[in-house]
């Protein structure tokens, strides 16, 4: 039974364009949500992060919104870049576990 | 599907200890990777192992070390334990880039 769910395996973006990744979770007692970046054989980057009493949070060309009604976030990356294409997790904690999705790899098209 | 387990998922030890970690890879994954997650730090890649030999390593001392075994579950050895060494210590296995992490040990050293 998969707590925090990526049910895009991979996605196609053009440069420039807006990549949305979505991510969604089961769990209500969650209070606190991560994006990571991964490229192979290297550990997951921590991307950006937003705490349950938000609904948003920037960072540069990256935004998490997060609704909480649906148990729904999505990382928005705006505008794409080359150096975007990266397998992308999305975790979810209670302060004492974090859990990670499958992950989604982005490809971003010249 | 099967998830992947990590046992124990608490633990408390000594400095100067040893610690064995242990990671049950979801069925038909042949590659597992540990990570070192510390407070308020993102992982950061240990080693991975692929069909029972370790095809690479973060910047970890040798005093970490590992094993998977045929049935690709694996170990995380940590020998002579730091204070530092108190973390999250997740396992992820995969089959061509598609990752289940578990949901992680917490190691604290006193």
């Amino acid at each position: 039974d998969q707590q925090v769910k990526q049910n895009s395996p991979s996605l196609s973006v053009q440069e420039g364009r807006i990549s949305i990744l979505n991510c969604d979770y089961t769990n209500s007692m969650f209070d606190y949500f991560l994006w990571y970046k991964k490229y192979p054989a290297e550990g997951p980057t921590f991307l950006i992060s937003i705490s349950s009493i938000k609904d948003k949070n920037e960072d540069g060309r990256f935004t998490v919104f997060l609704n909480k009604s649906a148990k729904h976030l999505s990382l928005h990356i705006v505008p794409s870049q080359p150096g975007d294409s990266a397998v992308y997790f999305c975790a979810a904690s209670d302060g004492d576990k974090i859990i990670f999705g499958k992950g989604t790899r982005l490809h971003i098209l010249p | 599907e099967t998830g992947v387990t990590q046992s124990p998922t608490h633990l408390i030890k000594t400095r100067g200890q040893q610690v064995t970690l242990r990671c049950s890879s979801q069925s038909g994954h042949n590659t597992v990777s540990w990570y070192q997650q510390a407070l308020g730090q993102g992982p950061q890649f240990i080693f991975q192992y692929y069909r029972e030999e370790e095809n690479g390593r973060g910047n970890f001392p040798p005093r970490f070390s590992g094993l998977q075994f045929p049935n690709y579950s694996s170990e995380l050895n940590v020998n002579a334990l730091e204070l530092d060494d108190s973390a999250l210590y997740l396992c992820a296995s995969s089959f061509w880039g598609g990752y289940t992490f578990g949901s992680g040990t917490r190691l604290t050293v006193v």
